[in-house]
């Protein structure tokens, strides 16, 4: 049972490249959460899928697509980076979305916007 | 606005004190309260959660929280500190919207 995995763990683009961050979770949960964290600003939600095909903006959705490909994958899209969006990004799950719900998160993607 | 701040962002103490880590929120009503636990270069952990009833909150590692809602306070704490217990420690409260919002973070570090 590995839990939430991501990868990359590490990644560095250029201004202007593309990529996607994957995250899985082998829990069967339904709600699954992309977060950015900076210092000193702790975590701030990006994107989150309450249920298999939906998702809905967070905190901070401007330059980030999502999508949920199946209940086990929520993948996170930088279409045009820039070098505001070096951050570590965290990938989370939980059973459901409501607020008794334990969130569940991945051990991170460490990004680099040169 | 909902906010969670905790305003203390770096704690040292000795192993064996005790620690007391300070979380304030900022809701219409009583939020899902939460804390969590980072480990350099992991993800986040849960140590405990408040949703209702008894205000002292045990956890996972040792640690408990209370409640006050006089003082819209939810402050963690351990009788004993141990070395592993060196860590970032979030507050984090659930909005009411699927949303969580978390404190920006207590760094603590244990002197041996």
């Amino acid at each position: 049972n590995a839990g939430v995995t991501q990868t990359p763990k590490f990644q560095v683009l250029k201004t202007g490249q593309s990529m996607t961050l994957q995250c899985a979770q082998d829990m069967n949960h339904n709600s699954m959460y992309w977060y950015r964290q900076d210092p000193g600003m702790g975590l701030r939600l990006i994107y989150y899928s309450a249920s298999e095909g939906t998702t809905d903006k967070g905190e901070v959705p401007n330059g980030y697509n999502v999508s949920r490909l199946n209940k086990r994958e929520f993948s996170l899209r930088l279409e045009s980076a820039a070098p505001s969006q070096t951050s570590v990004y965290f990938c989370a799950s939980s059973e459901s979305a409501g607020g008794q719900e334990t969130q569940y998160f991945g051990p991170g993607t460490r990004l680099l916007v040169l | 606005a909902q906010s969670v701040t905790q305003p203390d962002i770096h704690i040292t103490v000795s192993e064996g004190a005790s620690l007391e880590l300070r979380c304030n929120y900022s809701y219409g009503a009583t939020p899902y309260l939460f804390w969590y636990v980072q480990s350099p270069g992991q993800g986040l952990q849960l140590l405990l959660k408040y949703f209702s009833g008894d205000t002292l909150v045990q956890g996972i590692k040792g640690f408990e929280a209370e409640f006050k809602r006089s003082q819209s306070s939810f402050n963690l704490r351990k009788p004993s500190v141990h070395w592993s217990d060196a860590a970032e420690y979030f507050c984090a409260a659930f909005s009411g919207t699927y949303k969580y919002i978390f404190g920006t973070g207590t760094r603590l570090k244990v002197l041996a």
